[in-house]
């Protein structure tokens, strides 16, 4: 069946450095993959979108690359900030999204 | 612009009962997909509906039910409601193969 796994661990880091991310999927061939951001009590809020021919896809301080030979999906937020605290959700889409657990990540000051 | 909205934002539900989520797309999206997130993890496909018909439907009892209606809008009923149906529901809205716009979510407690 399809898996889609992401950092199983909360993940803490310092303001400033870069925080990265890690989606892996299994079992599945997705058309492309989607990053959300989802902050307690509130509904996931779309990040960025990458497609199977892509590589790499950049939004300001937010980079996705997408392998799939590997069947990996790594998301790095660089010069990160304590407002960047939240749930990231990796989803991947093959007819409809399918979401991760997601990873929490907290920004110290 | 108003984004995708759900009512109630809350809710209370007795086991046995039955409820019925609504849920209003952003102007112009003709997809709805309806999603069940519980604590600590991550929303949970329920259905799809794209101009008013399903299109996907994920792995949930026949106690789940969905419609969209002409205006795009949408509802979830779900019937015999077990304490394990607690959860966040989630309804997105999108154009054709995009982003998904997700609204705020209903909370939803069976006692």
């Amino acid at each position: 069946s399809q898996k889609i796994e992401q950092n199983s661990e909360a993940l803490n880091i310092q303001e400033g450095k870069t925080a990265t991310l890690t989606c892996n999927y299994t079992n599945y061939s997705p058309a492309y993959l989607q990053w959300y951001r989802q902050d307690p009590g509130r509904g996931p809020v779309f990040l960025l979108l990458i497609r199977e021919n892509e590589k790499e896809k950049r939004k300001e301080r937010l980079k996705v690359t997408f392998d799939t030979t590997l069947k990996q999906s790594l998301f790095h937020i660089t010069a990160s900030q304590p407002a960047d605290s939240a749930t990231y959700l990796c989803a991947p889409f093959r007819g409809q999204l399918t979401f991760g657990s997601g990873t929490q990540l907290t920004v110290l000051p | 612009d108003a984004g995708v909205t759900q009512s109630p934002t809350h809710l209370i539900k007795t086991r046995g009962q039955h409820v019925t989520l609504r849920c209003s797309p952003i102007s112009g999206h003709k997809s709805v997909s309806w999603y069940q997130q519980v604590l600590g993890q991550g929303p949970q496909f329920i259905f799809q509906y794209y101009e008013k018909e399903e299109r996907g439907r994920g792995n949930f009892p026949d106690r789940f039910s969905a419609r969209q209606f002409p205006n795009y809008s949408s509802e979830l009923n779900v019937n015999a409601l077990l304490l394990g149906d607690s959860a966040l529901y989630l309804c997105a809205s999108s154009l054709a193969q995009a982003e998904a716009f997700f609204g705020q979510g209903t909370r939803l407690t069976v006692v």
